[in-house]
């Protein structure tokens, strides 16, 4: 299995640009999530889908930041306009319910996307 | 609003010595513990806890959770540079799915 895959890995923009993250969740899972994570706050859930249907985004810093998933193997992070305050690295993180209901917990995070707006 | 505190935020040892990190939290409707380890790219997952008194344990690491005092603690023994890294401690609750993160410890081993 390739694991959660995003793309890109590195992105630097400038001020004010639109910037579009991408995530591919692991085959079968069912759950995906995307984070931030910074020095100053740590790591923070921005939004998280349940068979491709928006929970909670309740993380979501203002109305820049905008989240789709259209279908089950693909989601983006969009930011529109982009600031200098959103540097910082992107995770999105996948997970299967279990069986009967049943919901296991243990979250796989892909590799990050590195993110620098000058 | 659920909470998760990790303690010491930052710890340098020698290899060879066994260390202890801490995590306590509070949220309502408790279901899982998680921690993680992160070196230079993505968290990678660890243990997860649900039931207190039960000792997790893979090689050099284990994890036990405390859910009447709400807290529980990461041990790595016999420590080696290769875990040098931070480790991430999250709970799951408040009836979503989702996790709450703490800040994590930097470990350090020196040669």
């Amino acid at each position: 299995d390739a694991g959660v895959i995003q793309s890109p890995r590195h992105e630097v923009t400038e001020m004010g640009q639109e910037v579009t993250l991408r995530c591919k969740p692991i085959s079968g899972h069912n759950s995906l999530f995307w984070y931030r994570q910074t020095m100053m706050r740590g790591l923070e859930l921005l939004i998280y889908f349940n068979n491709n249907v928006p929970i909670d985004d309740s993380g979501m810093p203002e109305d820049r930041f905008s989240a789709k998933m259209p279908n089950a193997s693909f989601s983006t992070l969009k930011i529109q306009p982009s600031e200098p305050r959103d540097s910082a690295v992107y995770f999105c993180a996948s997970r299967t319910s279990g069986r009967g209901g049943v919901t296991y917990n243990e979250q796989f995070f892909g590799p990050g996307t590195r993110l620098t707006v000058l | 609003e659920d909470k998760v505190v990790q303690s010491p935020l930052s710890l340098v040892v020698h290899e060879g010595d066994t260390v202890t990190l801490n995590c306590s939290y509070e949220v309502t409707n408790f279901r899982s513990l998680l921690w993680y380890k992160q070196e230079k790219k993505a968290p990678t997952f660890l243990f997860m806890l649900t039931s207190s008194g039960i000792e997790k344990k893979s090689g050099r690491l284990s994890s036990i959770l405390d859910k009447k005092e709400l807290f529980s603690i990461l041990n790595i023994t016999a420590t080696q540079t290769g875990d040098s890294a931070v480790y991430l401690c999250a709970v799951e609750g408040g009836g979503a799915q989702k996790l709450v993160f703490g800040q994590g410890t930097r470990l350090t081993i020196n040669p």
